[in-house]
């Protein structure tokens, strides 16, 4: 398996909801992260998870819960969020060391309204 | 931290045409990706290359890893082919960081 897997596809959620997007890989990667992409911006990143450790927060707002309950599944809990949080968001592995390579998710397309 | 310099921002060309993409980066690095992201849609990779040069059907990367410069070939490009291709490097230094990405080149194959 050398996927990773997101869900949903597609979300409207409102101001008042709690959602959460899933993201799942096989591939054995010890390293994953939450990217979030705005319209025509490169991706920007939120959170690595290294070892199921959060090792990097990009000081973002505590209206996004990570959570990484073992080394094959990744959570991005989300509450209260602002229309501007509608965005892509991104699930992806990669190892800690050693081979470089990165495998991204298709994404999570979030509408706040 | 490194920085990612791609030319061009946006392209637009027809069909067949052959098609480059130029990438260079600061600091050396241990492999470079190539991605591409179609309209609406999720980041598939591309190429990861860390010396030479890989092809995969009609399309071709370079990377010269002395001169921190990559590039992307589409050779006889299809309407298909738009999409916006990035870029990106990984951490220097190795360990789980994230990667540090190109603007991205926004492609257009007019029929």
């Amino acid at each position: 398996d050398t996927e990773v897997t997101q869900t949903p596809k597609h979300l409207v959620m409102g101001m008042t909801n709690k959602k959460s997007l899933k993201c799942e890989q096989h591939m054995g990667h010890r390293a994953m992260y939450w990217y979030k992409q705005k319209a025509k911006k490169p991706p920007e990143l939120m959170f690595v998870y290294s070892y199921e450790k959060l090792s990097i927060n990009e000081s973002v707002p505590s209206r996004f819960s990570p959570e990484c309950p073992n080394s094959s599944l990744l959570n991005l809990h989300l509450h209260a969020l602002q229309p501007e949080d509608s965005a892509l968001y991104l699930c992806a592995s990669s190892q800690v060391w050693g081979e470089p390579g990165y495998t991204f998710g298709s994404g999570t397309r979030l509408t706040v309204v | 931290k490194n920085e990612v310099e791609q030319s061009p921002q946006n392209l637009t060309a027809q069909e067949g045409e052959f098609i480059t993409i130029n990438c260079s980066y600061s600091v050396g690095i241990s492999a470079l990706h190539w991605l591409q992201q179609h309209p609406g849609g999720g980041i598939v990779s591309l190429f990861m290359l860390s010396s030479g040069k890989k092809k995969h059907g009609r399309l071709i990367a370079t990377i010269n890893i002395q001169e921190k410069h990559s590039s992307l070939h589409i050779t006889a490009s299809h309407p298909r082919d738009s999409a916006v291709y990035i870029c990106a490097v990984p951490p220097s230094g190795g360990g789980a960081d994230g990667l540090t990405f190109g603007k991205g080149t926004h492609l257009i194959i007019q029929p």
